[in-house]
Formats: C-alpha cells, sequence, structure tokens
C-alpha cells in the first residue's frame, strides 16, 4: 500500500513570488507521481506527472516537479505565481502496471494575493 | 462534447431517498472510477470498473452502488445514505496499458440531509 503526506495544508505567498509545493511518498513498490489542481467548484485537472526518465518533469501552467527516489519526495514547484494560481493541489500516487488507481494526499491550498 | 461529464453538478436528498449518479467519458478509456472527496480528508477511491468489470471495491457500504453498463457510462446508486455521505463525488477515467493517466469529471456535489 501506499501513502501521501503534503504537510503542508496552506501556503500563502505573493504574486510574482516563487512557491514549492511538498509531497513525500511511502511505497514498498515502484509508483508513478502525479500533480493535480482543483479549482473552485471544479473536478481534479493533471498539472504534471513522472512515469519514468528524466526526474525533472515540467507541466502546465509553468508549473514543475522533481521526483527524488532517495528521499521519495516530489515537490511541485513555480518560479513565479501569479492571482490564478490559487487553488488546491493534491499529489497522487499510483503503483507501476496497475490500473490507474491513485492515492491522495490532504492537499494544499495556495493563495496567491498582490 | 468531449472528456468526463457528470450530472447532476448538484444533488439535495433525504435520508430516505434514493437517486443515481451518472458519469459518461468520451475518451475511448476503457477503465472507470468513483471517488469522495470530503472536506479535510483526502480523496478516497471508491470502485474501479475494467472492461465493465469490478475490479475494486474499497469496503464501501452497501447504501452505494455503483453499476457499469458499457465503457462509456458509470452509475453511482444511492439509498438510505447518511448526513455523513455528503460530499463530492468524483468520476474518473484512464486507458488501462495506455498509460496510468486519470481524467477526472467535475464532481457531482451531493448533501444528503
Amino acid at each position: 500500500a501506499q501513502s501521501v503526506t503534503q504537510l503542508d495544508s496552506q501556503v500563502p505567498v505573493f504574486e510574482e513570488a516563487p512557491v514549492e509545493l511538498r509531497c513525500n511518498y511511502s511505497s514498498s513498490v515502484s509508483v508513478y507521481l502525479f500533480w493535480y489542481v482543483q479549482y473552485p467548484n471544479q473536478g481534479l485537472q493533471l498539472l504534471l506527472k513522472y512515469l519514468s526518465g528524466s526526474t525533472l518533469v515540467k507541466g502546465i501552467n509553468g508549473f514543475e516537479a522533481e521526483f527524488n527516489k532517495s528521499q521519495t519526495s516530489f515537490h511541485l514547484r513555480k518560479p513565479s505565481v501569479h492571482i490564478s494560481d490559487t487553488a488546491e493541489y493534491f499529489c497522487a500516487v499510483s503503483e507501476t502496471g496497475t490500473a490507474s488507481k491513485l492515492t491522495f494526499g490532504t492537499g494544499t491550498r495556495l493563495q496567491v494575493t498582490l | 462534447e468531449t472528456g468526463v461529464t457528470q450530472t447532476p453538478r448538484h444533488l439535495v436528498m433525504g435520508m430516505t431517498n434514493k437517486k443515481s449518479l451518472k458519469c459518461e467519458q468520451h475518451l475511448g478509456h476503457n477503465a472507470m472510477y468513483w471517488y469522495k472527496q470530503s472536506a479535510k480528508k483526502p480523496l478516497e477511491l471508491m470502485f474501479v470498473y475494467s472492461l465493465e468489470e469490478r475490479v475494486e471495491n474499497n469496503s464501501v457500504p452497501s447504501r452505494f452502488s455503483p453499476e457499469c453498463p458499457n465503457s462509456s457510462h458509470l452509475f453511482l446508486h444511492l439509498h438510505t445514505l447518511q448526513p455523513e455521505d455528503s460530499a463530492l463525488y468524483l468520476c474518473a477515467s484512464s486507458q488501462d496499458g495506455g498509460g496510468p493517466v486519470s481524467t477526472f469529471g467535475s464532481g457531482t456535489r451531493l448533501t444528503v440531509v
């Protein structure tokens, strides 16, 4: 079984500042890693994914994440945030070689202000 | 229409009612999922259907009954729910063997009164 920990429930940041949302996972097998974003009253939208290969993955809206196997982390970063990035961000894992059954973290609320 | 569509978007029901949530995917995927999103809790996987067969039921109470009549449609039948069942119910789909990426619908906000 896997688990995902998002230690920061809320992250306030000023517009144009950089941001990092932390994600750590635990699993006894190889995993795929994902970040999803949820805007108010909407479903989840895939930001980026790590399946294999390069440990630095780039996603939509200028976000990127780095897979660190030794630290079992998959932190999400953006060098300069916008007001429109205000949303809930979820880190998720699934076992490789299986149907896409996702285990989610509790989410991090990113609040961008002027 | 593309993507994953869920209806209704909002639903209020009494504890003795029977209702159904509907999910339709237009992506040609062969696996579909129900997730529950409650306040202050991680999203919980409820049911998984692969090639129209239920492959997982994560200890979900019997008052939730899923149905997958074909690879494009997924239902969640609800009866005698409890107030703690109030949540956002999200449907997702993916292509087994074609990449483990799920596409989510916008969800049904369920309130049990």
